[in-house]
């Protein structure tokens, strides 16, 4: 079985602060994807990476940077936190070839920034 | 507007009910994807077509690409059933890669 998972389950921080998101996939996927799920909106994607050290932005990149230094490791960073960032953070990773049809989710991380 | 509209936004059934989401898109699509989302944030994937109809379980997922329209179907619903289901569509995004574009999500509640 695939398995994608996320450093934290819920996360809280202040505003400004720097936050690391972390995703890991055990299964040697060539492309990861960050996306934020927020109530009506559904998943918008933020970055996504088809190869190490390469990435490419999404639809709302703005106030994220992302950084995969390893094939298995996909993080997201929110250099100066804001509370419009508080949202629901989705990684997903998906096989060589697949491109985005054939995403595999992670557990998600509750971030809330006060 | 969203490109793919999905209704009812929520629903409520008895345990036992026959459930129908619906989704329309209005972008083009390669394929159609039905998502389960549990409380707690997981996402995993049901179906992925492009034509026709699959069958997994209890779960029927219908397609008709003329239409621009697709369907989930439960069959004897169950409590575990409750979840927020998701539909994405599969189209070209400017990279040249597949992007999908997601519904806003159904959330289900089957009532015992």
């Amino acid at each position: 079985d695939v398995k994608v998972t996320q450093s934290s389950r819920y996360l809280v921080k202040r505003t400004g602060e720097k936050v690391f998101l972390e995703c890991v996939q055990d299964m040697d996927h060539e492309n990861m994807f960050w996306y934020r799920q927020d109530p009506g909106l559904g998943l918008r994607l933020i970055y996504f990476s088809y190869d190490v050290k390469m990435k490419e932005k999404g639809d709302i990149p703005e106030g994220y940077s992302v950084s995969r230094e390893k094939k298995e490791r996909f993080s997201l960073i929110l250099e100066s936190a804001s509370t419009n960032q508080t949202s629901m953070y989705l990684c997903a990773s998906s096989p060589t070839g697949t491109g985005f049809l054939e995403q595999y989710f992670g557990p998600g991380t509750r971030l809330t920034v006060t | 507007k969203n490109e793919v509209e999905q209704s009812p936004q929520n629903l409520t059934a008895q345990e036992g009910e026959f459930i129908t989401i619906n989704c329309s898109y209005s972008v083009g699509i390669s394929a159609l994807h039905w998502l389960q989302q549990h409380p707690g944030g997981g996402i995993v994937s049901l179906f992925m077509l492009s034509s026709g109809k699959k069958k997994h379980g209890r779960l029927i997922a219908t397609i008709n690409i003329q239409e621009k329209h697709s369907s989930l179907h439960i069959t004897a619903s169950h409590p575990r059933d409750s979840a927020v289901y998701i539909c994405a569509g599969g189209g070209v995004s400017n990279f040249g890669n597949e992007k999908l574009t997601f519904g806003t999500g159904t959330r289900l509640t089957i009532i015992p």
